[in-house]
């Protein structure tokens, strides 16, 4: 089944632990996306990558960072989780840039930062 | 800045109501415009994308229309299954490769 993983689901911790939040597809597809999502602001852009090995910074990047060493896999690192990052996060892929291309999404990793 | 504003926030219709979602852009131009349903504690799923001014699609009882500043999700004789948010995105011209601007969504709820 074609689909886009993310562990973990559900995630509490403390300010200043860092955290990897994961996220992988099988459908072979060259961009990945990491997003959060939050009441009365949307879906906002993270960072987004375009094959291995390349990223690029979305809208709100401030306290992220990601790696693409293989194709399959995207993680989000958060080296020093504060509260304002408490969120929703969805990972998606698409065939080719997001701009013409259908994304694919996850289904989301809820983060509570205290 | 640019924008993409949907409206309403909230849309509470009777089964079989027929009703039309907003989504305006203020950008000159676009690559694609994308509409996007999302359940409660899920992603978003696809839905259509719409590249030129005066471009239809149809999926069962959705239709969505673009023009040069807005694009409508026509919903036809809702059913309570339909119940969900509906976010619109797009590319503008001149925006970086792969970065989408997202709508807040409507949440649209259909009452048997």
């Amino acid at each position: 089944e074609a689909q886009v993983t993310q562990n973990p689901r559900y995630l509490i911790t403390v300010t200043g632990k860092k955290l990897t939040v994961t996220c992988s597809q099988n459908m072979n597809h060259e961009y990945m996306s990491w997003y959060r999502q939050d009441p009365g602001l949307g879906l906002r852009q993270i960072y987004y990558s375009m094959n291995v090995e390349v990223t690029d910074k979305g809208d709100v990047p401030e306290g992220y960072k990601v790696s693409r060493k293989e194709k399959r896999n995207f993680p989000l690192i958060l080296e020093s989780p504060s509260p304002n990052q408490t969120s929703l996060y969805f990972c998606a892929s698409s065939r080719q840039d997001p701009s013409f291309s259908e994304q694919y999404f996850g289904p989301g990793t809820r983060l509570t930062v205290t | 800045e640019d924008q993409v504003t949907q409206s309403p926030e909230a849309l509470r219709l009777q089964e079989g109501e027929s009703s039309s979602l907003n989504c305006s852009y203020t950008v000159s131009g676009l690559r694609g415009l994308f509409w996007y349903r999302q359940d409660p504690g899920k992603g978003p799923e696809f839905l259509f994308t719409l590249y030129s001014a005066g471009e239809e699609k149809e999926k069962e009882r959705l239709k969505a229309t673009l023009t040069k500043k807005e694009s409508f999700l026509h919903i036809t004789a809702p059913k309570p299954e339909d119940s969900a948010t509906y976010l619109c995105a797009f590319c503008p011209y001149g925006g970086s490769q792969g970065n989408l601007i997202f709508g807040k969504g409507t949440k649209l709820s259909v009452k048997p």
